[in-house]
Order: C-alpha cells, then structure tokens, then sequence
C-alpha cells in the first residue's frame, strides 16, 4: 500500500482558496487518490476521488497530474467551518466499490481565520 | 450510499473489564471495517469483512480483541481484556461512509 506524505498544518482565511498537495511516490497502477475531511468528535467523511487529471464536485477540485505521484486538493473560497484534519490516501478498490484498507497518515490541519 | 449507526457513543471502563462496540449499517454494503483512532493520529485498520467472512485481520490484537459479523449485516468489536492504551475512538466503516464512532476511555 503506497503512502503519503502532506503537510502538518496550513492556515488560511476566510475567502481564500486553499490547496493541499499530497505526494504519494509509490503509488501503483490501480491505485486511487480520495481525501476525507474530519471534525473533531467526527469520523472522517468522504470529500472527493480521483484516478487522473482534473475532479470536480460540489465541495472541492482534485488535480493530479500525469505521473500520478502527487495530488493536490482545492478548496475554493473556505470558511470557518472547513477547519478540519483533511487526510490523503491511495489504494485499491475493494470488492465493493470503495476503498477499505487504507493507511491513515496524520493528516493535514487546517485553520481557517476570519 | 452507505449509512452507519454505532453505539455506544461513549464508553469509559476500567482496566481489565470487557467491552464491546456495535456498528449498524443503515443501508448495505458488502464491505465493513473497523478502525481505530488514537487521539491526534489518523485512522489504522483493525479488521475488514466481506459480508460474513474477515478477508483482513492483521493488524487486530487477537489475543484480546474479537470481531463478528452477523448475516453480513451487523457487526460488533469486543476487548477482553482491556489496557489503559485500547483508550480511543473505535469507527466503522462502510464504503466510504464512517460512522461516528465510539470513544472509549479505559482508566
């Protein structure tokens, strides 16, 4: 299982469009890139996922490029409440669908400042 | 998109005593796991079942934690004993839905 490495921390402020790079340089062919978001007292949640080039959802934007040993997470226009770990991780799909057996790193926290 | 109750919510024991944890998929999926999280690291695996059947138990202390899931629906995690570091919070999750969790403090 490929592992990754992201920052410890970032801060930010409100309004401002906040990018996450993650390096996962062993990163194998069937590999998929997701990154959860969690709260305190939550467990993490689902944010976004990704094989190649550019993902799009309501929440967030995944880029990643050709050799596929980085990703980058962007959240546009943040506010307080997107403080949060945000966690990188690549893996297989599992017989269902998802990703199951993965390694949790410590994440990414984010501040967002008024 | 999968759904995940577990209970309880919280759970604080002494050292030595039983305890056990249940997850309740509120929709299905085929696959369930059990993390644990210890405060200020990020999830690790403990165990992962395909319906009934575990396909992952590696890294599950076996000696003193046992996990089961019923007609591939339910699942429960026990510790029997427990140890002052089985203190954190134990999730389950269902494809990629995690549930809330259970915080267990053991003093």
């Amino acid at each position: 299982l490929a592992k990754t490495t992201q920052p410890i921390s970032m801060d930010s402020y409100e309004g401002q469009e906040v990018n996450i790079t993650c390096s996962h340089n062993n990163i194998a062919t069937n590999d998929y890139i997701t990154w959860y978001q969690q709260f305190p007292s939550q467990g993490p949640r689902f944010i976004i996922q990704g094989y190649k080039t550019k993902v799009t959802n309501e929440v967030a934007s995944l880029f990643i490029p050709a050799d596929r040993k980085s990703s980058t997470l962007s959240l546009p226009r943040v506010s307080l409440s997107d403080t949060a770990v945000y966690y990188c991780l690549v893996g297989d799909l599992d017989y269902g669908g998802s990703q199951g057996n993965l390694i949790f790193g410590k994440g990414t926290k984010l501040s967002v400042k008024p | 998109e999968a759904g995940v109750a577990q209970s309880p919510r919280y759970k604080i024991i002494e050292k030595r005593q039983s305890v056990a944890f249940w997850c309740n998929p509120i929709s299905g999926h085929a696959t369930l796991y059990w993390y644990q999280q210890i405060l200020g690291q990020g999830p690790k695996l403990l165990i992962q079942f395909q319906n009934n059947g575990v396909v992952d138990d590696s890294q599950l202390p076996k000696d003193r934690f046992s996990a089961e899931r019923l007609k591939g629906v339910d699942s429960t995690l026990k510790i029997q004993p427990a140890k002052l570091e089985d203190s954190a919070v134990y999730l389950c999750k269902l494809g990629y839905t995690f549930g809330s969790g259970t915080r267990l403090t053991v003093v």
